[in-house]
Parts: C-alpha cells; sequence; structure tokens
C-alpha cells in the first residue's frame, strides 16, 4: 500500500556512469517533484511535473533527464554522473499542493565513487 | 531568491517540555505553510499545515503564523524522546503551487 514508491533505494556507481531513478504514487495526484538533499540535509526542488508536462525545470544539468509517462510514475535519468551528485533524492507528488502539502516517497541514496 | 529560513539547532529540551521552532520566510505571496518531520535516514512527512494567521492544534503540536510578520511557528507539547528529529518549515511560493522552498531544518533533540 505504498503511497509513494521509488526504486532503487541505493545505488552506488562509478563516475561517468548513467542511471535512472523509478518513482510511482497510487494516491491519484496530479503533480509529481524531484527533489535533492543535500549532506546538510537541504532540500531543493529539481522538477515539478502537472499531468505529465513540465512545470518547473530549476537550472538542473541538463544531464539530469526527467521522464513521466503518465501522471502516476516520475523517473529520473541522469548521464555522466559526477561526484558532486552524490545526495538524496527524493520523488514527492501532491494534490491542491497549497491545502495538503507533499507525501514523500523513501528516498534513493546515490553516491558516486 | 525566495527563502525560508530556520535555525539550524540543535534544539535540545528535556522530556515533557515544550519545544518551540520558528521559521521566517520572504515570500509575501506564499498563502499556506507546512511543518515536516525528518527522522535520520528517512523522508520527510508531513505533521501540520496552517493557511490563516493565528495559531492551529493538532494533538500536541500548534502550529503558529504571523503574516504580517512573516514567521512560523511550530510548538510540541510534551516532547518525547521519539519527537527527536529534524524539522523542516516549508512555503509553496505563489506562482501556481509547483515550486515549494524548504527551510534547512531545525534539529530537535529530547533527551529523556
Amino acid at each position: 500500500d505504498t503511497a509513494v514508491s521509488q526504486t532503487p533505494k541505493y545505488l552506488v556507481t562509478q563516475m561517468g556512469n548513467d542511471k535512472s531513478i523509478k518513482c510511482e504514487q497510487n494516491l491519484g495526484h496530479d503533480t509529481m517533484y524531484w527533489y535533492k538533499q543535500d549532506s546538510k540535509k537541504f532540500l531543493k526542488i529539481m522538477f515539478s511535473y502537472n499531468n505529465k508536462e513540465l512545470i518547473i525545470n530549476e537550472t538542473v544539468p541538463n544531464r539530469f533527464s526527467p521522464k513521466s509517462p503518465d501522471k502516476a510514475h516520475l523517473n529520473l535519468h541522469i548521464n555522466s554522473l559526477e561526484l558532486g551528485d552524490s545526495a538524496v533524492y527524493f520523488c514527492a507528488s501532491s494534490q491542491a499542493i497549497r491545502d495538503y502539502g507533499y507525501t514523500f516517497g523513501s528516498g534513493t541514496r546515490l553516491t558516486v565513487v | 531568491q525566495k527563502e525560508v529560513e530556520q535555525n539550524s539547532g540543535p534544539l535540545s529540551v528535556p522530556e515533557g517540555a515544550i519545544a518551540s521552532l520558528n521559521c521566517t520566510y520572504s515570500d509575501r505571496g506564499s498563502q499556506s505553510f507546512f511543518w515536516y518531520r525528518q527522522y535520520s535516514g528517512k523522508s520527510p512527512e508531513l505533521i501540520m499545515s496552517i493557511y490563516s494567521n493565528g495559531d492551529k492544534e493538532d494533538g500536541r503540536f500548534t502550529a503558529q503564523l504571523n503574516k504580517a510578520s512573516q514567521y512560523v511557528s511550530l510548538l510540541i507539547r510534551d516532547s518525547q524522546p521519539s519527537d527527536s528529529a529534524t524539522y523542516l518549515c516549508a512555503a509553496p511560493l505563489n506562482t501556481g503551487g509547483f515550486k515549494t522552498i524548504f527551510g534547512a531544518g531545525t534539529r530537535l533533540f529530547v533527551k529523556a
């Protein structure tokens, strides 16, 4: 009954590799997000999608490419991984954000070595 | 650059005391405000929301909002060791709700 599920939970990879993180929500929400949480625990928005359409692209390097095949799924592909990409990536979803806030996935801890 | 600011702490309180967490925001257009709790190694969990000036109570939690001062707070009464976590203040920007700014979080320790 997981509301927002992300896979994988942990990802360890070498610099230069390409990797993907998948996210699915079964809450019927229209909007999905990717957030990055760095080592100082600061949560920063990367992308917002509403009904499969990209709404916010927060000056993220174009090595990061989100894809939303339908409003229940939002994936993140990262090309040519760099050491600075190491962080925890959270997927989240919301309905009527102003009233209900976000439901977060469990996060993906990405370590680039 | 719209911001949400919090004291990073750590804030340490004894068990049973009231913990007071504070937050200021810069976007006067923000209409709603949220508090999330994040345990170490876990994802943020929504615990309180507030939209109107004044207080909103939910169990041991009270959120307070003062839009004139651009100030939000969270009070935790009868603090328990299980309340030890990082508390994140968040405000959706007045841009259709698709971008929420999070504060850096306040670490709370409740000592048994």
